[in-house]
C-alpha cells in the first residue's frame, strides 16, 4: 500500500463546481508536490511546497489553488475548471534536507492519484 | 531539446525473459539523479531504482538493475526474469542538481515505455 493517500480516487465535476483534492502523508517528509498527468503522457509538475510554503508554481492557472495546512496535508482546490483539465492528479512527497551522499536520493513517493473528469 | 528521451513507446517480452528499457538524458549539471518509476493501470507511480551522477557502481534493486553509462548519458533499466505483473508503463526521470537544492522533487520525465509481458 502507498504511504501517500489521496482522496477522492475519482471525481466528476461540472465547470461551475468547486471541489477539492486531498493528499496526506505521515512519513515526516517536508516537501509535497502536485503533478498532473494526461492519459499516456508523463506527469507534469504543478506545485511544490517546502516546509509548508509554496516554493514552485509552474505557471498553473488560478482555477487551481493549492494549500498546505500542515506538514502532512496538501490540498488542491478546484474552481471553474475546463474539460481539458480532466486528468490524473498525482500527489507526491519527499525528504528535502541535504544529507550525506547515498542516504537520501530525493525519491518521490507518489499516491495513487485522483482521476478528475470535468464535464 | 528533450532532456529525457525514451525511444521505445511499447515493448513486448516473454515471461521469465530479461528486458532492457532505454533512457538517455541531457544535462550540463554535474550533479543529478536518475529515477525509474513503474505505473500500472491503477495509476500509482511506483519507485523502482535510483542512480546518482557520482555513484561509481550501477544501481541494483532485486530484479531491477540500471545500466548507467555516464559518458553516453544513458541509464537503461534492465528487468530480469519478467513476470506478468511487470506489465505497466515505465518512466525514466531526472532531477538536476543535488538533493536539497531548489530542484528537489522537480523531476523531468521521459515519455514512457509501455511494457507488456506475454505468458
Amino acid at each position: 500500500d502507498t504511504e501517500v493517500t489521496q482522496t477522492p480516487k475519482h471525481l466528476v465535476m461540472g465547470m461551475t463546481n468547486k471541489k477539492s483534492l486531498k493528499c496526506e502523508q505521515h512519513m515526516g517528509h517536508r516537501a509535497m508536490y502536485w503533478y498532473k498527468q494526461k492519459a499516456k503522457k508523463p506527469p507534469e509538475l504543478m506545485f511544490v511546497y517546502s516546509y509548508e510554503k509554496l516554493s514552485i508554481n509552474e505557471s498553473v492557472p488560478s482555477r487551481f489553488s493549492p494549500e498546505c495546512p500542515n506538514s502532512s496535508l496538501l490540498n488542491l482546490h478546484l474552481h471553474a475548471l475546463q474539460p481539458e483539465d480532466s486528468a490524473l492528479y498525482l500527489c507526491a512527497s519527499s525528504q528535502i534536507q541535504l544529507v550525506q551522499r547515498g542516504a537520501n536520493t530525493g525519491e518521490l513517493f507518489f499516491g495513487e492519484g485522483s482521476r478528475l473528469t470535468v464535464l | 531539446a528533450q532532456k529525457i528521451t525514451q525511444t521505445q513507446p511499447g515493448m513486448f517480452v516473454q515471461e521469465k525473459e530479461a528486458v532492457t528499457l532505454d533512457c538517455t538524458y541531457d544535462t550540463s549539471d554535474p550533479s543529478y539523479g536518475l529515477f525509474w518509476y513503474k505505473q500500472p493501470s491503477s495509476g500509482e507511480m511506483i519507485f523502482l531504482i535510483y542512480q546518482g551522477s557520482y555513484d561509481q557502481q550501477n544501481a541494483t534493486e532485486g530484479r531491477y538493475s540500471l545500466n548507467f553509462q555516464k559518458a553516453r548519458k544513458s541509464a537503461n533499466l534492465v528487468i530480469s526474469a519478467s513476470q506478468l505483473g511487470d506489465s505497466a508503463m515505465y518512466f525514466c526521470a531526472m532531477r538536476e542538481g543535488r538533493v536539497g537544492s531548489s530542484n528537489t522533487g522537480k523531476l523531468i520525465f521521459g515519455q514512457g515505455t509501455t511494457l507488456q509481458v506475454k505468458p
